[in-house]
């Protein structure tokens, strides 16, 4: 089946860049998302890439997608303390849900730690 | 915006128990996920809903089930809550028929089964 794998663990200093590493397996891959989860709370839709373009930008995040290597990317600039979260990579791939839309496979997340 | 809400954020329930938890949406979305979060394991999807009274198993149904009688309310339900099942839960929704499948979130019910 798919599979999606993150690095568990992230440390930055404020103010450097952060980028947080996702690779997967499907490569009928539609859509890749990432997610933020702050802590307590459910997860929060960042951004999405479709799998026809390598790169997206949005304000202080850059998406970069290699689909040869199957690795996705995201690259925050100027890392905060709010940037403190679980970042979830998820891909939309080929098993179609009944009655319509892909399934959603997760990363196990990363947790960003920013160090002042 | 979205809005998906969870009857509740903390729950702590004894082994045995029957355990119901309750998603609700505003958004008027044919699908519901519910999933449950481990650390190191990511979220797993339980059950999947994509129409009134439709459901389907997910990766990790065992020990679940769960109920739509309403378009906006997804429930789960823990016949017999066992320790092993101490968790995350996250809700979710999503159209139907579109191109991103993005799926919006509710704030999650920690569950701890004693």
């Amino acid at each position: 089946g798919e599979d999606v794998e993150q690095s568990l663990f992230l440390s930055v200093r404020e103010g450097d860049s952060s980028v947080i590493n996702c690779t997967y397996t499907d490569s009928s891959s539609t859509y890749l998302y990432w997610y933020k989860q702050e802590p307590g709370a459910g997860l929060q839709l960042l951004t999405y890439i479709f799998s026809n373009m390598d790169m997206k930008q949005d304000q202080r995040l850059t998406v970069l997608l290699n689909k040869k290597d199957k690795h996705l990317s995201l690259r925050i600039a100027d890392t905060q303390t709010g940037d403190s979260a679980i970042y979830f990579c998820a891909e939309a791939g080929s098993f179609i849900l009944t009655g319509g839309g892909n399934k959603l496979t997760f990363g196990t997340g990363t947790q960003l730690k920013v160090e002042l | 915006d979205v809005k998906v809400t969870q009857s509740s954020r903390y729950l702590v329930k004894r082994t045995g128990e029957k355990v119901f938890l309750e998603c609700v949406q505003d958004m008027d979305h044919e699908n519901m996920f519910w999933y449950r979060q481990d650390p190191g394991l990511g979220l797993r999807l339980i059950y999947f809903s994509y129409d009134v009274k439709m459901k389907e198993k997910g990766d990790i149904p065992e020990g679940y089930s769960v109920s739509r009688e309403k378009k906006e309310r997804f429930s789960l339900i823990l016949e017999s809550a066992s320790t092993n099942q101490t968790s995350m839960y996250l809700c979710a929704s999503s159209v139907k028929h579109t191109y991103t499948d993005t799926q919006y979130f509710g704030p999650g019910t920690r569950l701890t089964v004693l």
